[in-house]
């Protein structure tokens, strides 16, 4: 089955600066990325996603590059805020009949004013 | 429109007892997900509806049944709790599978002593 690894576990930035948080995935035959936020006690919030056959997308302050050759995707956050501050999950959709969404373990980020 | 509903929000339970989750969504989706979450283990998939009147197993389906009353409701149900069910659960849905954004419940917070 699909396997997702997620890094870093932890980040911690200043209040302005960028972040990164890298995925990769196993099953070249998958198809949809998506981005989920979740902030302390709350649930989880779709924020971005990508489908194989687009190599980034972009949403204000968020954006999300596909490597499909790599097998790696990423979520960059630009001019952080401290409302940024949650933990990040990657998951990744092969498709072919199943119903998995295999996530990664998460990134906390931490925003530091 | 409440979204995905789940109740209860916690529950402590001794070893051997028995309790139903339930969720209920109000979107008119067709799909809808059991996902339990542990520390530092991500989101992983129990059972699946993909429509009325079907379910299937997901990653880790050992120890859990599930029931798809309608097409609003998707319960989930321990027989025999044991101590490694202690997690979070969310429930979810989709209008037609996981590859599209995943509205999620509040979660409910389950200890089994």
């Amino acid at each position: 089955g699909e396997n997702v690894e997620q890094h870093p576990s932890t980040l911690s930035v200043q209040e302005g600066d960028s972040a990164v948080i890298k995925c990769t995935y196993s099953d070249s035959a998958s198809n949809y990325f998506p981005w989920y936020k979740q902030e302390l006690g709350k649930r989880p919030q779709l924020i971005i996603d990508i489908r194989s056959n687009v190599g980034e997308k972009k949403d204000q302050r968020i954006a999300v590059t596909l490597n499909k050759t790599a097998k790696h995707f990423s979520l960059h956050i630009t001019e952080t805020q401290p409302e940024d501050s949650a933990v990040y999950f990657c998951a990744a959709y092969s498709g072919a009949g199943s119903y998995q969404l295999t996530f990664g373990k998460g990134t906390k980020l931490s925003v530091i004013p | 429109n409440a979204g995905v509903t789940q109740t209860p929000k916690f529950q402590v339970l001794k070893t051997g007892q028995s309790m139903t989750l339930q969720c209920a969504q109000d979107m008119n989706h067709n799909s809808m997900y059991w996902y339990r979450q542990d520390p530092g283990m991500g989101l992983r998939l129990i059972y699946y509806s993909a429509s009325e009147g079907t379910t299937d197993k997901g990653e880790v389906p050992n120890g859990y049944n599930v029931s798809r009353l309608n097409k609003r409701e998707f319960s989930l149900r321990l027989e025999s709790a044991a101590p490694s069910q202690t997690s979070v659960y969310f429930c979810a849905s989709s209008w037609t599978g996981p590859n599209e954004k995943l509205f999620f419940g509040s979660g409910t917070q389950l200890s089994v002593l």
